[in-house]
């Protein structure tokens, strides 16, 4: 059964670096994509990223695009999400994914959210 | 970007009932559509794949249904723990969500 673990959550300041994880667990880390979603208060779901780990290859969406950044270290089966310079606009539940693509993959499993706080 | 309309927003139902959440894609997906249950502090649960494929381990009571631009997400029998709010995805070209579809007790 696949797993995702995300770390705890944040409080920070804007213009404050960050980077929150994600461990994986019950399936080989380089077989599968793994990502980010992002969850605004009283909004929908959007998908930021996702980062194959076998070979790095990452994708973005166009609106996370130059303001994040998605990496994996498959050493330790553990997906980061990074922002250089947050904002109080990316206060939000951020979600761990796992997918067998961005062509017609569906999310297999969802980690259990790590709430950031961005407040001067 | 392909744009999902989820209808509707909020459902008040009874334990017992039948309930349909629609999900309309702005272009033809085939059948390239999930359905998530998501409840307050926990990780969303995926329900449905490629439009009416039953996850493992998800009770028969859901029933994926639809194809092309027109989807629903039929819940029978709701039962307590059905209480929760609901999302198609589209992957046919990356991923959009539906707003949500939250079905409450009423």
């Amino acid at each position: 059964e696949v797993q995702l673990v995300q770390s705890g959550p944040e409080v920070k300041k804007p213009g404050e670096s960050l980077k929150i994880s994600c461990e994986a667990s019950g399936y080989r880390f380089i077989t599968y994509w793994i990502g980010w979603v992002r969850h605004m208060p009283g909004k929908g779901l959007e998908w930021m990223g996702v980062t194959y780990p076998a070979d790095s290859d990452t994708r973005y969406s166009p609106s996370f695009q130059g303001q994040i950044s998605v990496s994996a270290d498959k050493s330790i089966n553990t997906a980061y999400l990074q922002w250089s310079s947050l904002k109080a606009s990316d206060t939000a539940m951020y979600y761990c994914i796992v997918t067998s693509g961005y062509d017609r993959g569906w999310y297999k499993s969802w980690g259990q959210g790590t709430l950031v706080t961005v407040s001067p | 970007d392909i744009q999902m309309t989820q209808s509707p927003s909020t459902l008040s139902a009874s334990v017992g009932d039948r309930v349909t959440i629609t999900c309309r894609a702005r272009h033809s997906i085939n059948d390239w559509l999930a359905w998530y249950q998501h409840k307050p502090g926990t990780a969303p649960k995926l329900l449905i794949y490629k439009a009416s494929s039953l996850e493992s381990g998800v009770p028969s009571r859901f029933n994926g249904s639809g194809s092309g631009t027109e989807f629903a997400l039929t819940i029978n029998n709701l039962q307590p723990d059905d209480f929760a709010t609901y999302y198609c995805q589209q992957y046919s070209s990356y991923w959009t969500f539906g707003q949500g579809t939250k079905v409450e007790i009423k």
